[in-house]
């Protein structure tokens, strides 16, 4: 079984910290994605990664950046966290190059920023 | 991008099928159609994904009319462990442009 982990399932912060959430896959997939999700807007692209060192813009970039060094893992950063950032955070894999191949999803981080 | 639509909630019974419907009118020729089940404090988890017409597998089954701008996931005989969130995706072929659907709080009762 495909199995994405992330570092942690909640994390609490204050404003302007500076916040890295890290995510592993253990398939060897080519595309890595960070999704936020938030009640009533379902599932929102933040970044996406094809490749090591490659990423695109999600829907909903500002605030963030990523870091993919590695094929297994792919980190979010938020370089200044704000209050409206809290939110629960997944990451995402999937082998190919299609977006349409089947996304596997770890199990979330819940961040709180104060 | 294809946007999609689908209605915030539904009840049902256990034992009974459950219908799903998602709009994408603007759905691309290559654009993909998967569906998603998300239970609390987990992430979401594959169901069936499809292209044209029908689709089935052990969980569900996917209907996708000619012109593609609508699908129905259907549940057949659901149980009490099938209350979760359900996600309409529909991706293209290439790309990053992925737009998940608000979702579907399906509850199921006893």
């Amino acid at each position: 079984d495909v199995k994405v982990t992330q570092s942690s399932r909640y994390l609490v912060k204050r404003t302007g910290e500076k916040v890295f959430l890290e995510c592993v896959q253990d398939m060897d997939h080519e595309n890595m994605f960070w999704y936020r999700q938030d009640p009533g807007l379902g599932l929102r692209l933040i970044y996406f990664s094809y490749d090591v060192k490659m990423k695109e813009k999600g829907d909903i970039p500002e605030g963030y950046s990523v870091s993919r060094e590695k094929k297994e893992r792919f980190s979010l950063i938020l370089e200044s966290a704000s209050t409206n950032q809290t939110s629960m955070y997944l990451c995402a894999s999937s082998d190919g190059t299609r977006g349409g191949e089947t996304q596997y999803f770890g199990p979330g981080t819940r961040l709180l920023v104060l | 991008l294809a946007k999609t639509t689908q209605p915030i909630s539904m009840d049902s019974y256990e034992g009974q099928e459950v219908n799903i419907t998602c709009s994408h009118n603007n759905i691309a020729t290559n654009d993909y159609i998967t569906w998603y089940q998300q239970f609390p404090s987990q992430g979401p988890r594959f169901i069936i994904q499809g292209y044209k017409t029908k689709v089935t597998n052990e969980v569900a089954s996917l209907f996708i009319p000619a012109d593609r701008k609508s699908s129905t996931l259907s549940l057949p005989r659901v149980s009490l462990s099938d209350t979760a969130v359900y996600y309409c995706l529909v991706a293209p072929l290439y790309g990053n442009k992925l737009v998940f659907g608000a979702g579907t709080i399906l509850r199921v009762k006893s």
